[in-house]
């Protein structure tokens, strides 16, 4: 089952505006990870924030984390046509000992179309 | 550094027959998992293997199993194929256990089954 959604569905901009998506979750995490997907193909990873970070940067991206909330957001700044692609948020659960098992759950997507 | 590869990339099958799918994880990474995504259920978690044993498991029916060999490559195996069974099944591996990095991600194995 999924672990929560992710809003909006869908999302249509311009090139060079920026696009944010938001991610809920349902249970305790230790982490969060957001991927992309360009359409029937694997996913890339974007990047992965845990429990206990409030804020991440990579480039163009920005993850902020929200652990009272249960809740995530993605920030691409300055978009481009070639980020047009599904975007998942993905919630690790579990321990963090070199034993635990590794299961990601997915949330429901959402899909970003960048105009030129 | 090479991908994670997962082989063949579409297949298609009839129903009733099996059908085995292999992923080679990333050099060094010993967890493979695997997962489902289909338009109606989205992606979800079928099971987890590390050090060729199975350490997790998804909601899924016993006609879907897994395998993982010594050198960290894995396959998974779907008997009695169903026309709910096509999917895009895909392959992550990962370095750590315990949650504290990323999973990569193949390509996928695109199964239709007619």
């Amino acid at each position: 089952s999924q672990q929560g959604e992710e809003d909006p569905q869908a999302l249509s901009i311009q090139e060079g505006e920026n696009a944010t998506m938001n991610c809920s979750y349902k249970t305790s995490i230790n982490n969060l990870q957001w991927y992309r997907q360009n359409s029937g193909r694997g996913l890339v990873h974007l990047i992965l924030i845990r429990s206990n970070e409030r804020e991440k940067h990579s480039g163009r991206l920005r993850v902020t984390l929200d652990t009272s909330k249960k809740s995530s957001s993605l920030l691409i700044t300055a978009s481009r046509a070639a980020d047009t692609a599904s975007y998942f948020c993905a919630t690790e659960q579990g321990g963090i000992s070199s034993g635990s098992a590794r299961q990601l759950t997915f949330g429901s997507g959402t899909q970003l179309t960048v105009l030129p | 550094k090479a991908g994670v590869t997962q082989t063949p990339r579409y297949l298609i099958k009839t129903r009733g027959q099996q059908v085995t799918l292999s992923c080679s994880p990333i050099s060094g990474h010993r967890s493979v998992s695997w997962y489902q995504q289909t338009p109606g259920q989205g992606l979800q978690f079928l099971f987890e293997y590390f050090s060729e044993t199975q350490r997790n498991k998804g909601n899924f029916p016993g006609r879907f199993s897994g395998r993982q060999f010594s050198n960290s490559r894995s396959e998974m195996n779907v008997s009695t194929l169903e026309l709910g069974d096509s999917a895009l099944y895909l392959c992550a591996s990962s370095s750590a256990a315990g949650g504290r990095t990323e999973a990569f991600f193949g390509q996928g194995t695109r199964l239709t089954v007619v």
